[in-house]
């Protein structure tokens, strides 16, 4: 199994500033990699995948980078909708093998 | 637009059964697998695995063979999580989730059900 770490597990920013999310794979997943943002008490949603592509209506300060084994995401100026729990996913289709890192809280400073 | 409603909250105790529904709405339930999220009180994400809603054939993640089974009501676009033999750490929300890509699956989901709390207590 692939072991997704995150770093770090808690992320203290103030609004306006810029946020940088890591995420490193215990394996390469090529950029088979994909971000979610959870806010309390909601599912998640999908920010990112192949590493870099925005999903559907995601606002362009989410940007995602990386390759191989070592992930980032980045909130270009953090506004008061962003502090949540963003969590990392690797993806390979076949064998299906997804798994999660363990996510990285942002908050306010 | 595309929707994911799932049932209720559960309190069960130990041993046994529960059955969590997810009815989908919006599009076309047969063309996009759906996969099975567990996340714990206060913790991250696990995949569960996953069922072909065309074909009905369901595939487990590690960790999530024996006492858990997926299942699909096509005529309703209705799908199932069953637990059995329950246990405390058991505990958790867990979600259904729509897959991204039409056909086998990307394993990226874009839809989510709001998440269906099951508890287990004696």
């Amino acid at each position: 199994e692939i072991v997704m770490t995150q770093s770090p597990a808690t992320l203290s920013v103030s609004p306006g500033e810029r946020a940088t999310l890591s995420c490193r794979a215990s394996q390469s997943v090529s950029r088979n990699l994909a971000w979610y943002q959870q806010k309390l008490g909601q599912a998640p949603r999908l920010l990112i995948s192949g590493a870099s592509t925005r999903a559907t209506g995601i606002p362009a300060r989410f940007s995602g980078s990386g390759s191989g084994t070592e992930f980032t995401l980045t909130i270009s100026s953090l506004q008061s909708e962003d502090f949540a729990v963003y969590y990392c996913q690797q993806y390979n289709n076949w064998p299906p093998d997804l798994t999660f890192g363990g996510g990285t809280k942002v908050q306010i400073k | 637009q595309v929707q994911l409603v799932q049932s209720g909250p559960e309190l069960k105790k130990p041993g046994a059964s529960v059955k969590v529904s997810c009815k989908a709405s919006g599009y076309k339930f047969t063309r996009f697998t759906m996969s099975w999220v567990r996340q714990a009180p206060g913790q991250g994400l696990e995949w569960m695995g996953w069922i072909n809603t065309n074909t009905g054939a369901p595939t487990y993640a590690q960790g999530f063979t024996g006492r858990f089974v997926f299942s699909l009501d096509p005529s309703v676009n209705t799908t199932y999580l069953q637990i059995t033999s329950l246990k405390a750490e058991d505990t958790a929300v867990y979600y259904c989730a729509k897959d991204l890509i039409y056909g086998s699956g990307s394993y990226l989901f874009d839809h989510w059900g709001q998440g269906a709390l099951v508890t287990v207590s004696s």
